[in-house]
């Protein structure tokens, strides 16, 4: 089966740099995506890794380690509004199945 | 706004009854998945369809049944409802169903609330 192991809290300082590690157990994997979730809210897709190395969008970057089964979800310049829930989710198997991580709130404190 | 839709935003019910979710894909994507959130919990995969077709299933209780339409709009069965399916439900599509990169696109989600 699969399974995903990332914290379940982090606290950071505006203006600060965070990150978010995940570590996963899977065959058939295809790649690592990241998932934002604010309270109340759906998840809305924020990154996607299926080579190693480091992908950037704006002020996120997510990097991926097939060999180490390691991800991370790298966040700058934090602002208050980035305060929420972030899922590594792992897509493997013939039919893309995708199993996300238990999710890792983040506090973002002024 | 994701271009998926849910029907409805809530519901209260009571235990033993039965339910039915509703989710609309955005146009064009041919697979839904359907998750089940409890409070301060991940999201359990629950079921996904590919153009009509069953394609994989995880932690789905067997009181818990799904299907894809001809129009691609999909139907989340939960029956003998129990205290403990109260949850948040989503409903996420995609494109593809195999292969590169997967983006899901999720629902604003259906909190069910099991009296």
């Amino acid at each position: 089966g699969q399974s995903l192991e990332q914290p379940s809290e982090v606290t950071a300082v505006e203006g600060a740099i965070v990150q978010i590690n995940c570590t996963y157990q899977t065959s058939g994997f295809y790649g690592l995506s990241w998932y934002q979730q604010h309270d109340g809210g759906a998840p809305t897709f924020l990154s996607y890794n299926a080579l190693d190395g480091l992908e950037e969008t704006g002020r996120f970057s997510s990097f991926l380690s097939r060999s180490d089964s390691y991800g991370y979800l790298l966040l700058q310049e934090l602002q208050m509004k980035d305060s929420a829930s972030y899922f590594c989710a792992v897509n493997s198997g013939g039919y893309q199945k995708v199993t996300f991580g238990i999710g890792t709130k983040l506090q973002v404190i002024p | 706004d994701s271009g998926v839709t849910q029907t409805p935003k809530h519901l209260i019910t009571a235990t033993g009854q039965r339910v039915t979710l509703r989710c609309s894909p955005r146009s064009g994507d041919l697979s839904v998945y359907w998750y089940q959130q409890s409070l301060d919990q991940g999201l359990q995969f629950l079921i996904q369809y590919y153009n009509g077709e069953e394609r994989a299933k995880g932690n789905i209780l067997e009181r818990f049944s799904a299907q894809q339409f001809p129009d691609l709009h999909s139907e989340l069965n939960l029956s003998s409802l129990e205290l403990g399916d109260s949850a948040l439900y989503f409903c996420a599509s995609s494109a593809r169903t195999s292969g590169m990169e997967e983006t899901q696109y999720f629902g604003p989600g259906t909190r069910l609330l099991v009296l």
